[in-house]
Protein backbone atom coordinates (compact mmCIF):
# COMPACT_ATOMS: atom_id res chain seq x y z
CA UNK A 1 0.00 0.00 0.00
CA UNK A 2 1.11 3.50 -0.52
CA UNK A 3 3.00 5.18 2.67
CA UNK A 4 3.65 8.70 3.85
CA UNK A 5 3.63 11.11 1.49
CA UNK A 6 5.67 14.74 1.35
CA UNK A 7 5.21 17.48 -1.04
CA UNK A 8 7.10 19.01 -2.57
CA UNK A 9 10.07 17.17 -1.51
CA UNK A 10 12.36 20.09 -2.03
CA UNK A 11 11.80 23.95 -1.92
CA UNK A 12 14.04 26.37 -1.72
CA UNK A 13 12.94 30.03 -0.87
CA UNK A 14 14.05 33.53 0.66
CA UNK A 15 14.75 34.76 4.23
CA UNK A 16 11.72 35.81 5.10
CA UNK A 17 9.31 34.14 2.88
CA UNK A 18 6.43 31.82 4.36
CA UNK A 19 6.16 28.64 3.68
CA UNK A 20 3.87 25.20 4.27
CA UNK A 21 4.87 21.83 3.81
CA UNK A 22 2.40 18.97 3.48
CA UNK A 23 1.85 15.59 5.15
CA UNK A 24 -0.19 12.62 3.38
CA UNK A 25 0.27 9.92 6.31
CA UNK A 26 -1.06 6.34 5.53
CA UNK A 27 -4.68 5.70 5.19
CA UNK A 28 -6.44 5.07 8.59
CA UNK A 29 -3.35 6.09 10.52
CA UNK A 30 -4.65 8.66 13.52
CA UNK A 31 -0.99 9.13 15.04
CA UNK A 32 0.67 11.57 12.83
CA UNK A 33 3.89 13.69 13.60
CA UNK A 34 6.37 16.18 12.32
CA UNK A 35 10.30 15.93 13.07
CA UNK A 36 13.08 18.61 12.11
CA UNK A 37 16.42 16.74 11.07
CA UNK A 38 19.30 19.41 10.44
CA UNK A 39 22.70 18.09 8.61
CA UNK A 40 24.88 15.45 10.56
CA UNK A 41 21.95 14.89 13.22
CA UNK A 42 18.90 12.56 14.14
CA UNK A 43 15.59 13.88 13.52
CA UNK A 44 14.12 16.34 16.51
CA UNK A 45 10.73 16.10 17.68
CA UNK A 46 8.35 19.00 16.43
CA UNK A 47 4.27 17.92 17.27
CA UNK A 48 2.22 15.33 17.89
CA UNK A 49 -1.53 14.54 15.78
CA UNK A 50 -3.63 11.97 17.76
CA UNK A 51 -6.14 12.39 15.37
CA UNK A 52 -7.15 16.23 14.31
CA UNK A 53 -5.75 17.90 17.73
CA UNK A 54 -2.04 18.37 18.89
CA UNK A 55 -1.44 16.38 21.77
CA UNK A 56 2.03 17.07 22.26
CA UNK A 57 4.10 20.52 20.53
CA UNK A 58 5.91 20.82 22.65
CA UNK A 59 8.71 20.52 20.18
CA UNK A 60 8.10 23.31 17.66
CA UNK A 61 10.84 26.15 18.59
CA UNK A 62 8.69 29.33 18.46
CA UNK A 63 5.75 30.89 17.31
CA UNK A 64 6.70 31.16 13.76
CA UNK A 65 5.92 27.86 13.45
CA UNK A 66 2.74 26.15 13.58
CA UNK A 67 1.21 22.67 12.71
CA UNK A 68 -2.79 21.85 11.35
CA UNK A 69 -4.74 18.46 10.90
CA UNK A 70 -7.78 19.92 10.26
CA UNK A 71 -9.57 16.75 9.07
CA UNK A 72 -7.83 14.14 10.86
CA UNK A 73 -5.61 12.91 7.70
CA UNK A 74 -3.43 15.64 5.64
CA UNK A 75 -1.24 17.58 7.91
CA UNK A 76 -0.07 20.94 7.01
CA UNK A 77 3.07 22.20 9.04
CA UNK A 78 3.53 25.86 8.53
CA UNK A 79 6.73 28.17 8.59
CA UNK A 80 6.37 31.76 8.66
CA UNK A 81 9.18 34.29 8.31
CA UNK A 82 11.63 32.24 7.30
CA UNK A 83 15.19 32.34 8.74
CA UNK A 84 17.98 30.87 7.47
CA UNK A 85 18.11 28.37 10.30
CA UNK A 86 14.96 26.64 9.32
CA UNK A 87 16.68 25.15 6.84
CA UNK A 88 16.52 21.26 7.49
CA UNK A 89 15.03 18.01 6.39
CA UNK A 90 11.59 17.74 7.42
CA UNK A 91 10.14 14.62 8.48
CA UNK A 92 6.77 13.26 8.72
CA UNK A 93 5.64 9.86 10.29
CA UNK A 94 2.29 8.67 10.60
CA UNK A 95 1.21 5.15 12.84
CA UNK A 96 -2.15 3.30 13.17
CA UNK A 97 -2.73 4.20 16.79
CA UNK A 98 -0.69 4.41 20.04
CA UNK A 99 2.16 3.11 20.77
CA UNK A 100 2.44 1.62 17.25
CA UNK A 101 5.57 1.90 15.28
CA UNK A 102 5.80 5.38 13.21
CA UNK A 103 6.19 5.21 9.59
CA UNK A 104 8.28 8.12 7.64
CA UNK A 105 7.77 9.97 4.53
CA UNK A 106 11.19 10.89 2.40
CA UNK A 107 11.16 14.46 4.18
CA UNK A 108 10.86 17.65 2.31
CA UNK A 109 14.15 19.55 1.97
CA UNK A 110 13.94 23.12 2.75
CA UNK A 111 16.23 25.18 2.33
CA UNK A 112 15.93 29.26 3.37
CA UNK A 113 18.58 31.86 1.27
CA UNK B 1 13.73 13.15 30.45
CA UNK B 2 14.60 10.97 27.80
CA UNK B 3 17.86 10.41 25.82
CA UNK B 4 20.52 8.60 23.25
CA UNK B 5 23.85 8.69 23.01
CA UNK B 6 25.33 6.95 20.14
CA UNK B 7 28.78 7.30 20.41
CA UNK B 8 30.92 8.54 17.08
CA UNK B 9 29.74 9.44 13.87
CA UNK B 10 31.04 6.89 11.39
CA UNK B 11 32.04 3.07 11.61
CA UNK B 12 33.45 1.03 8.93
CA UNK B 13 33.99 -2.92 8.19
CA UNK B 14 34.87 -5.57 5.77
CA UNK B 15 32.03 -7.34 3.86
CA UNK B 16 31.11 -10.59 6.36
CA UNK B 17 32.50 -8.84 8.95
CA UNK B 18 30.55 -8.43 12.13
CA UNK B 19 28.53 -5.04 12.41
CA UNK B 20 28.28 -3.81 16.11
CA UNK B 21 26.55 -0.25 16.32
CA UNK B 22 26.41 1.33 19.94
CA UNK B 23 23.12 2.84 21.89
CA UNK B 24 23.34 3.87 25.41
CA UNK B 25 20.16 5.55 26.70
CA UNK B 26 18.78 7.52 29.76
CA UNK B 27 14.95 6.95 30.78
CA UNK B 28 13.23 7.82 33.87
CA UNK B 29 10.82 5.05 33.19
CA UNK B 30 10.61 1.50 31.35
CA UNK B 31 11.31 2.75 27.59
CA UNK B 32 10.56 1.99 24.33
CA UNK B 33 13.32 1.47 22.32
CA UNK B 34 13.73 1.37 18.00
CA UNK B 35 16.75 1.26 15.77
CA UNK B 36 16.09 3.03 12.53
CA UNK B 37 18.08 2.88 9.39
CA UNK B 38 18.41 5.99 6.55
CA UNK B 39 19.49 5.49 3.37
CA UNK B 40 20.52 8.61 1.08
CA UNK B 41 17.43 10.86 0.27
CA UNK B 42 15.10 8.54 2.20
CA UNK B 43 12.96 8.57 5.00
CA UNK B 44 13.54 6.39 7.87
CA UNK B 45 12.78 2.63 7.99
CA UNK B 46 12.11 0.33 11.01
CA UNK B 47 14.35 -2.13 11.59
CA UNK B 48 13.29 -3.33 15.27
CA UNK B 49 12.11 -2.28 18.27
CA UNK B 50 11.77 -3.26 21.53
CA UNK B 51 8.76 -3.25 23.98
CA UNK B 52 9.50 -4.93 27.23
CA UNK B 53 8.73 -8.26 25.62
CA UNK B 54 11.72 -10.12 24.95
CA UNK B 55 14.75 -8.85 25.64
CA UNK B 56 16.45 -10.17 22.25
CA UNK B 57 14.87 -8.72 19.63
CA UNK B 58 15.11 -9.45 15.56
CA UNK B 59 14.46 -7.08 12.91
CA UNK B 60 14.43 -7.09 9.06
CA UNK B 61 17.76 -8.06 7.11
CA UNK B 62 18.95 -10.02 9.82
CA UNK B 63 19.56 -7.15 12.55
CA UNK B 64 19.35 -7.84 16.03
CA UNK B 65 19.37 -5.86 19.07
CA UNK B 66 19.40 -6.70 23.18
CA UNK B 67 18.04 -4.78 25.74
CA UNK B 68 20.24 -4.79 28.66
CA UNK B 69 18.38 -3.02 31.25
CA UNK B 70 21.64 -3.08 34.02
CA UNK B 71 23.89 -1.00 31.50
CA UNK B 72 20.91 0.94 29.60
CA UNK B 73 22.22 -0.30 26.71
CA UNK B 74 20.19 -1.61 23.22
CA UNK B 75 23.34 -2.00 20.94
CA UNK B 76 22.65 -3.25 16.85
CA UNK B 77 24.12 -5.98 15.28
CA UNK B 78 24.50 -8.18 12.31
CA UNK B 79 26.78 -11.20 12.09
CA UNK B 80 27.77 -10.86 8.72
CA UNK B 81 27.97 -7.38 6.51
CA UNK B 82 26.35 -6.76 3.61
CA UNK B 83 26.93 -4.25 1.12
CA UNK B 84 23.66 -3.12 1.08
CA UNK B 85 23.70 -2.56 4.80
CA UNK B 86 25.88 0.93 4.08
CA UNK B 87 23.48 3.60 5.69
CA UNK B 88 22.61 5.74 8.70
CA UNK B 89 21.59 3.52 11.77
CA UNK B 90 19.54 5.74 14.61
CA UNK B 91 18.88 4.63 17.45
CA UNK B 92 15.49 5.71 19.35
CA UNK B 93 13.50 5.91 22.89
CA UNK B 94 10.09 6.57 23.53
CA UNK B 95 8.30 6.69 26.83
CA UNK B 96 5.48 4.57 26.36
CA UNK B 97 2.93 5.79 29.06
CA UNK B 98 3.28 9.75 27.64
CA UNK B 99 4.10 11.26 24.66
CA UNK B 100 4.51 9.08 21.30
CA UNK B 101 7.39 11.62 20.52
CA UNK B 102 10.80 9.75 19.30
CA UNK B 103 13.87 11.08 20.63
CA UNK B 104 16.27 10.03 18.64
CA UNK B 105 20.67 9.78 18.61
CA UNK B 106 22.65 11.56 16.20
CA UNK B 107 23.19 8.66 13.97
CA UNK B 108 25.83 6.01 13.06
CA UNK B 109 26.93 6.22 9.41
CA UNK B 110 27.75 2.72 8.59
CA UNK B 111 30.65 2.03 5.45
CA UNK B 112 31.13 -1.31 4.44
CA UNK B 113 34.18 -2.62 2.12
CA UNK B 114 34.15 -4.58 -0.06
Amino acid sequence: GAGVSQTPSNKVTEKGKYVELRCDPISGHTALYWYRQSLGQGPEFLIYFQGTGAADDSGLPNDRFFAVRPEGSVSTLKIQRTERGDSAVYLCASSQTRNQPQHFGDGTRLSIL
Amino acid sequence: AQSVTQLGSHVSVSEGALVLLRCNYSSSVPPYLFWYVQYPNQGLQLLLKYTSAATLVKGINGFEAEFKKSETSFHLTKPSAHMSDAAEYFCAVSDPGGSEKLVFGKGMKLTVNP
